[in-house]
C-alpha cells in the first residue's frame, strides 16, 4: 500500500531554534495536512496544502506542497516550550477522504 | 460548538467482550473515519464513511464494524474484542480535504 516517509523520527532542540521535518511518498497525493497531537489529545490540523508548489504559513509554521506532488515539509521558527509534541504529515491521494499518515515526528524543546 | 465528539474516553473490558465507541459531530461533514493509533505503527484507517448508509474497509478492519444510520454518528463495534485491539481509538470526520479528530477513546482489553 502507499506509505510515507516521515523524518526526522524525533528532534530535540534548544528554544529559540528553527525546526524543519518532511514527508516523501512514493505516490502521487492531492492534498497534504499537517497536524500536532500533545499528550492525551486528538490530532490537530495545522495547515492544510491543496495545490502543487503551495506555500502555506500560520503563525510561526510555514508548509509546502512539493512541486512533485510526492513530497512536502513543516517549518517551525523560533520554537518556543509549548511547540512540544508529535507532528504528523498525513497525504490525501484522491478524493475519497481518505488520509494516509506519516510515522511522527516528536519535537522535544529544552527552554 | 462541541465539533467532534467520542465516548466513552476510557474503558476497559475483558476479551470477548462486545464494545460500542460513539462517534458524534456536530458540522454535517460528509466523510467520517475510525483510525487506530499504536505505538510503531502510526494512526491507521479501520473504517470510513462517504455518506449516510455508505461504507468502507481501512487498513485494518478486521474485527470491527461500523454503521452510518445518521450523517451526524459513526459507531464503531468491537463484536469480540481481543487484547490486540487495546489501543486509542480516534474518530474524525471532514468535508473536501480537511478532516478533523476527536480527543480520542482510550480502550484497554484484559
Amino acid at each position: 500500500g502507499q506509505q510515507l516517509n516521515q523524518s526526522p523520527q524525533s528532534m530535540f532542540i534548544q528554544e529559540g531554534e528553527d525546526v524543519s521535518m518532511n514527508c516523501t511518498s512514493s505516490s502521487i497525493f492531492n492534498t497534504w495536512l499537517w497536524y500536532k497531537q500533545d499528550p492525551g489529545e486528538g490530532p490537530v490540523l495545522l495547515i492544510a496544502l491543496y495545490k502543487a508548489g503551495e506555500l502555506t504559513s500560520n503563525g510561526r509554521l510555514t508548509a509546502q506542497f512539493g512541486i512533485t506532488r510526492k513530497d512536502s515539509f513543516l517549518n517551525i521558527s523560533a520554537s518556543i516550550p509549548s511547540d512540544v509534541g508529535i507532528y504528523f504529515c498525513a497525504g490525501q491521494p484522491s478524493n475519497t477522504g481518505k488520509l494516509i499518515f506519516g510515522q511522527g515526528t516528536t519535537l522535544q524543546v529544552k527552554p | 460548538d462541541a465539533g467532534i465528539t467520542q465516548s466513552p474516553r476510557y474503558k476497559i473490558t475483558e476479551t470477548g467482550r462486545q464494545v460500542t465507541l460513539m462517534c458524534h459531530q456536530t458540522w454535517s461533514h460528509s466523510y467520517m473515519f475510525w483510525y487506530r493509533q499504536d505505538l510503531g505503527h502510526g494512526l491507521r484507517l479501520i473504517y470510513y464513511s462517504a455518506a449516510a448508509d455508505i461504507t468502507d474497509k481501512g487498513e485494518v478492519p478486521d474485527g470491527y464494524v461500523v454503521s452510518r444510520s445518521k450523517t451526524e454518528n459513526f459507531p464503531l463495534t468491537l463484536e469480540s474484542a481481543t487484547r490486540s485491539q487495546t489501543s486509542v481509538y480516534f474518530c474524525a470526520s471532514g468535508q473536501g480535504n480537511t478532516i478533523y479528530f476527536g480527543e480520542g477513546s482510550w480502550l484497554t482489553v484484559v
